[in-house]
């Protein structure tokens, strides 16, 4: 079955601090991974895909993300956080081909301290 | 910057009432989605829709629920008799290709069933 796990529900850094999301997948698949921020009463934007090559990839808003086959995760971090990226994070995975069916992690909340 | 929009941006339904949520993908994308998220829960896949058809839709999509495109611009889902389990935060999303194409999302339309 198809899943995706983000095993921190909340997760709390100071601002400057280094930031390091879990995702871990379950896909039938090579899958095609993202992650996705969600702002208060906003919608869900991209930050960063990951679809073949390097597997570093680099995002918006300095976020980068890295997919690590053997440990079938993709785990998002950021070197320096900034009050404005207190949020939600998802990540998702899809099919390589046809339509984006995407299966979407439960999501973590990032609160930053001052 | 194109966006996809979504009204209403909350709406308050008695049980057994139709609604209708409406979208207006980005102009020139071709592919249009409606996901949904139980408060608390993970964001889950609806439908797909392509050249005025359903491409797949999840098992949650059953007989009460319904999608069309009406004209150029618009995209609707229509939920006919709602239950108090349909209360939940529905996104549309729009892609300019199926294959991994980066979906783009709208801020999401808020639905409460009484």
């Amino acid at each position: 079955a198809q899943s995706v796990t983000q095993p921190d529900i909340h997760i709390t850094v100071s601002e400057g601090a280094s930031l390091e999301l879990r995702c871990n997948y379950s896909y039938g698949a090579t899958p095609y991974l993202f992650w996705y921020v969600q702002s208060p009463g906003q919608g869900l934007q991209l930050l960063l895909k990951y679809f073949s090559g390097d597997t570093l990839v680099q995002g918006i808003k300095g976020f980068e993300a890295e997919f690590k086959r053997s440990q079938s995760s993709f785990n998002l971090r950021k070197p320096s956080v900034h009050w404005s990226d207190a949020a939600e994070y998802f990540c998702a995975v899809g099919p390589q081909t046809g339509f984006q069916k995407l299966v979407f992690g439960t999501g973590t909340r990032l609160l930053v301290s001052p | 910057e194109p966006e996809v929009t979504q009204t209403p941006s909350h709406q308050v339904t008695q049980m057994g009432q139709e609604v209708i949520l409406r979208c207006v993908p980005i102009s020139n994308h071709l592919y249009f989605y409606w996901y949904r998220q139980i408060l608390g829960q993970k964001v889950e896949f609806l439908v797909s829709f392509y050249n005025n058809e359903i491409s797949e839709k999840s098992e949650i999509f059953d007989d009460q629920f319904s999608v069309e495109r009406p004209d150029g611009s618009n995209f609707t889902l229509k939920i006919r008799s709602t239950k108090l389990e349909d209360s939940a935060m529905y996104f549309c999303a729009s892609s300019r290709g199926p294959d991994g194409g980066e979906l783009f999302f709208g801020e999401g339309s808020r639905l409460t069933v009484l």
